[in-house]
């Protein structure tokens, strides 16, 4: 199952509302999560089974969607949210999309 | 919380091997399938092996079958990779990760450091 995210990249501001979606090759229902990564560092979990937030993680971070399209949201962006977001299915294996790369500008 | 940490990365040269470790930090580890993933530099995710909690089942890509096997160590909370015949494509840093099951799916909720692999000449 191939993921594909968009954008590739992106350039927002504080405070910003910054929407990212993915989409599978075929139905996944709801077998898809959300990680964040930051330069050097381990990806992180932020939300599982397409909606459901990790505990820890703000609440201004939002997933949505089913079978194949899906969206991340983040509203009122924060310097602290500067990072790469990943998308990845569960559903066949695992496959992760290509990533998008968020700046603050 | 279970704390993942890795260890064995390190330069190889091409049709070398190496032995990536993987330690968890509480009993609990035993309880769950362990993955192996990899992220080329500058590039994306990668799913590369799993192994169930009891050590009857693997699966691997198809990049890496026939070379990489994985393992694991119930009593002492460590996952293993053994990596042969290495090539310049498996260079990468590479994660172990558990995964959890629920809510009619399933994810990685925690990550090790990574531990990076140079396959070079």
């Amino acid at each position: 199952i191939q993921m594909t995210q968009s954008p590739s990249s992106l350039s927002a501001s504080v405070g910003d509302r910054v929407t990212i979606t993915c989409r599978a090759s075929q139905s996944i229902r709801k077998y898809l999560n959300w990680y964040q990564q930051k330069q050097g560092k381990a990806p992180k979990l932020l939300i599982y089974a397409a909606f459901t937030l990790q505990s820890g993680v703000p609440s201004r971070f939002s997933g949505s969607g089913s079978g194949t399209d899906f969206t991340l949201t983040i509203s009122n962006l924060q310097p602290e949210d500067s990072a790469t977001y990943y998308c990845q299915q569960s559903y066949d294996t695992w496959t992760f999309g290509q990533g998008t790369k968020v700046d603050i500008k | 919380e279970l704390q993942l940490v890795e260890s064995g990365g390190g330069l190889v040269h091409p049709g070398g091997s190496l032995r990536l470790s993987c330690a968890g930090s509480e009993y609990t580890f035993v309880s769950y399938w362990m993955h192996w993933l990899r992220q080329a530099p500058g590039k994306g995710l990668v799913w590369i092996s799993n192994i169930n909690s009891d050590v009857t089942g693997t699966s691997y890509a198809d990049s890496v079958k026939g070379r990489f096997t994985i393992s694991r160590d119930n009593g002492k909370n460590m996952l293993y990779l053994q990596m042969n015949n290495l090539r310049a494509e498996d260079t990468a840093v590479y994660y172990c990760a558990r995964v959890r099951y629920g809510s009619g799916s399933n994810w990685f909720d925690t990550w090790g450091q990574g531990t990076l692999v140079t396959v070079s000449s």
